[in-house]
């Protein structure tokens, strides 16, 4: 089993849907939790960090479920500009960073 | 300026060459990594290093090695480059929880 475990997708999605984004993570002990973005070719982006109580940033929104060992992302009103591939990222003990392996999105118009 | 840099962009080469990439950061960050992507895998970490006399295994290291030869800079070493090897690789440097990752390096193994 993987650690870090997304569903790759690709979710076509039509401008101004909302869209939802569901990670697994195998290490009961992992620390901290991250979405990463990462658009054709290029480097992975920190998107936003993911804490327990939840957090929002605009027309994004990270909650982590520690009893469930599941992180979501949510983007609501979506954008053209928003398609990209999504990494979920987990920070395991001993400083190492896990990924999955990226769900993609793509908007249309 | 781009705080982490890679060298070269891209890189054709033949089985059995030894090449090297190269990773320089202006970020003063201690933790430097490298990640290779292959297309349904993510992003796998090869090596990794917390500071200029610390060098740790990652989860796929068997074929590469590394050399921190400043904090500044971490290069990765293909010593018999074979085909499987063809990839995308990143550099990573960190501070506290936040990577920030190089342009990488798109290499391809004949």
């Amino acid at each position: 089993r993987k650690e870090v475990e997304q569903d790759p997708g690709p979710f076509n999605v039509p401008e101004g849907a909302t869209v939802a984004f569901n990670c697994t993570y195998s290490n009961s002990a992992s620390q901290s939790f991250f979405w990463y973005r990462q658009d054709c070719r290029k480097e992975p982006k920190l998107l936003m960090s993911v804490y327990s109580s939840g957090n929002e940033d605009g027309r994004f929104t990270a909650q982590l479920n520690r009893a469930s060992q599941y992180i979501s992302l949510l983007i609501r009103d979506s954008k053209l500009s928003d398609s990209a591939t999504y990494l979920c990222v987990v920070l395991s003990i001993g400083g190492k960073l896990i990924f999955g392996q990226g769900t993609e999105l793509s908007v249309k118009p | 300026d781009a705080d982490v840099t890679q060298t070269p962009r891209n890189r054709i080469t033949k089985t059995g060459k030894r090449i090297m990439l190269e990773c320089s950061q202006t970020k003063g960050h201690d933790r430097m990594y490298w990640y290779r992507q292959d297309p349904g895998l993510g992003l796998r970490l090869i090596y990794y290093s917390f500071d200029v006399k610390d060098i740790n295994k990652g989860e796929i290291s068997d074929g590469y090695s590394v050399s921190r030869q400043a904090q500044a800079k971490f290069s990765l070493s293909l010593e018999s480059a074979i085909p499987n090897q063809t990839a995308l690789y990143f550099c990573a440097t960190a501070s506290a929880d936040t990577q920030y990752f190089g342009p990488g390096t798109r290499l391809t193994v004949l």
